[in-house]
This record gives C-alpha cells, sequence and structure tokens, in this order.
C-alpha cells in the first residue's frame, strides 16, 4: 500500500520559516515527480511546486516563487520563507498523476 | 484566477445522474483529472487522462471530454457522493497543475 506521510507545519509570525516534509512507502519514490499543493481555508486547490525525478527539475507558482524551495532526497521537502498570512492553508504532497496524497499538514501564518 | 471554470455548486437528488463540468483552453492539448474531496480529508483521485477510472473506484463515476470541457458524471447518485469536486490539469509546457474553482455536490 502507498502511504505518503506529512509532518512540519504549525503557527508562525510574518516573515517567518517553515519547513514541510512527506515521507513515501510502498512506491519506488526516486522514480515519481511530485507536487505540493495547498488548500487554503474554505477555498479550492492551489498548485504550488513540481521536482522531477530524475533529473530533479523544480517549478512553482508565480505566488510563491523566490520564498519556497521543493526539494528531495528519499523524502519529498518544502522550505517555506518570507511566510505571509496569504499561505496559510493546509499543504499536501501529492504523486504524479495524482494517485496519491499525503494526509495534508496546516500552516498557520499570523502575528 | 483559475485557468479552469467549474460551476461552484451542483444539486441533484439520490438514483440521480449528476454532471459536473470543466472548461478551460488547456483541455483539448493536456489531460484532465478529477478529484472528490469530502471535508478534513485529502483528495481522492476519481479519474484519470480524461476518462481513465483508477481501480478501486466506483463505476458509477466516469469521465467525459469534447473540446474545451470535460465532464464528470455520477450515475446514480448516493448520499455518500456528497463532496467537493476539483478538476486538475496542466499548463500547456506540461510543467504545472493547474485546478478548477471546486464544484461542492448537494444531494439533496
Amino acid at each position: 500500500e502507498v502511504q505518503l506521510v506529512q509532518s512540519g507545519g504549525g503557527l508562525v509570525q510574518p516573515g517567518g520559516s517553515l519547513r514541510l516534509s512527506c515521507a513515501a512507502s510502498g512506491l519506488l519514490f526516486s522514480d515519481y515527480s511530485m507536487n505540493w499543493v495547498r488548500q487554503a481555508p474554505g477555498k479550492g486547490l492551489e498548485w504550488v511546486s513540481h521536482i522531477g525525478s530524475r533529473p530533479s527539475v523544480t517549478y512553482y507558482a508565480d505566488s510563491v516563487k523566490g520564498r519556497f524551495i521543493i526539494s528531495r532526497d528519499n523524502s519529498l521537502y518544502l522550505e517555506m520563507n518570507s511566510l505571509r498570512v496569504e499561505d496559510t492553508a493546509v499543504y499536501y504532497c501529492a504523486t504524479e498523476g495524482g494517485a496519491h496524497w499525503g494526509q495534508g499538514t496546516l500552516v498557520a501564518v499570523s502575528s | 484566477s483559475h485557468e479552469l471554470t467549474q460551476p461552484p455548486s451542483v444539486s441533484v437528488s439520490p438514483g440521480q445522474t449528476a454532471r459536473i463540468t470543466c472548461s478551460g483552453d488547456v483541455l483539448p492539448k493536456q489531460y484532465a483529472y478529477w478529484y472528490q474531496q469530502k471535508p478534513g480529508q485529502a483528495p481522492i483521485l476519481l479519474i484519470y487522462k480524461d476518462i481513465q477510472r483508477p481501480s478501486g473506484v466506483a463505476g458509477r463515476f466516469s469521465g467525459s471530454t469534447s473540446g474545451t470541457t470535460v465532464t464528470l458524471t455520477i450515475s446514480g447518485v448516493q448520499v455518500e457522493d456528497e463532496a467537493d469536486y476539483h478538476c486538475q490539469s496542466a499548463d500547456s509546457d506540461g510543467h504545472y497543475w493547474v485546478f478548477g474553482g471546486g464544484t461542492k455536490l448537494t444531494v439533496l
């Protein structure tokens, strides 16, 4: 059974930083491109970032470009810097094709 | 802003057929994917590559495509199908995902 287990997140002040992690099991993780997707309270889904399998090409939504960094080794990561109130959301990791998603983790940016 | 357009809400009675549309110029060029999301849960893939259904997804869920519009059809809607439904595709270069705004399905 494929599982994506997320960790990290929490409450942070504007301008602060957080790191999210996503650990995969039940699949050959290195073969999969991965994405981060977020959902603000009461809103729809918003794609955040993509990282390829080999090579690990990266792409970012304009709303996070220059502030967030996606990376991977045996897990997937999202380093979030210069956080803004509007970054408040539940963040999900997801495999290419959307077949598998993490459980989501809440990031709340507030003073 | 969303490059894919969905109706905000659809209402049906149990046993009827629900159709949720998703429109966007990229859809003739990129595949569409459909997700079901219930409150407090992660999205679940219902349809991939326009019309394919993953194993484990009930047969009453189907996808179709015509030009710049894709449609999720739920035949014989059940009360448990009440949820938000999201369509997703990719930009023209296939570099990033794009989502519709989501459709809330109410089963009356």
